[in-house]
């Protein structure tokens, strides 16, 4: 299973670029990289997945280098909504049942 | 989107009693579901993966028989808690694979409280 690390807490002000990295240096061939927003009380919400390069929708960008062994979401100019736990998922292969989470990133906007 | 629902969001239970709580694709198909719970201020811990018209896999740990997992359809997965204890009480939170696809959605997640 590709363990994955993440910083616990991150602090940035609004409006701000936001930049969380996640390492995962035994990321299999066929795994894909897929990170998830969580507010309190609430179920984890799909932000971006990517396999390769670079990918970018409507809310974030993920960065993946040619090694695969890590990643980092981009989260432009941040609002305090933003404010939530961050979790890097590596894995998902179809028929696997590797959905394992890490500790996540906790971002705090500051107004 | 793809859209899990998950029901009840909320419930609470005598010791001894059993609880059911469902988790449906509304959207799409999902022969994989994953059954999670996370206590305050963690991460999500992986209880077990169901897949449809077969056995669940539980993680290390987490007892078969008490938490009852039926994966009977292609959109509808539920979890029973029997004979609940103080202990069990915890956040639940179900997440559906997109058949063909890498991508789950999550539920809304369940807030049991056992007293």
């Amino acid at each position: 299973l590709a363990k994955t690390t993440q910083p616990i807490s991150m602090d940035s002000y609004e409006g701000q670029e936001v930049n969380i990295t996640c390492s995962h240096n035994n990321i299999a061939t066929n795994d894909y990289i897929t990170w998830y927003q969580q507010f309190p009380s609430q179920g984890p919400r799909f932000i971006i997945q990517g396999y390769k390069t670079k990918v970018t929708n409507e809310v974030a960008s993920l960065f993946i280098p040619a090694d695969r062994k890590s990643s980092t979401l981009s989260l432009p100019r941040v609002s305090l909504s933003d404010t939530a736990v961050y979790y890097c998922l590596v894995g998902g292969s179809i028929g696997a049942n590797n959905l394992f989470f890490g500790t996540g990133t906790r971002l705090t906007v500051i107004p | 989107g793809a859209v899990v629902s998950q029901h009840p969001s909320r419930v609470i239970c005598k010791s001894g009693t059993s609880v059911k709580i469902e988790c449906r694709s509304l959207d799409f198909q999902a022969t994989t579901m994953f059954w999670y719970r996370q206590f305050p201020k963690q991460s999500l811990m992986l209880m077990a993966t169901s897949n449809e018209g077969s056995k669940a896999t539980y993680e290390q740990g987490v007892e078969k028989d008490k938490f009852l997992i039926n994966h009977a359809s292609l959109t509808l997965s539920t979890l029973t808690v029997t004979s609940a204890h103080p202990e069990d009480s915890s956040f639940y939170i179900c997440s559906a694979r997109v058949d063909g696809t890498q991508k789950a959605f999550f539920g809304q997640g369940t807030r049991l409280t056992v007293v």
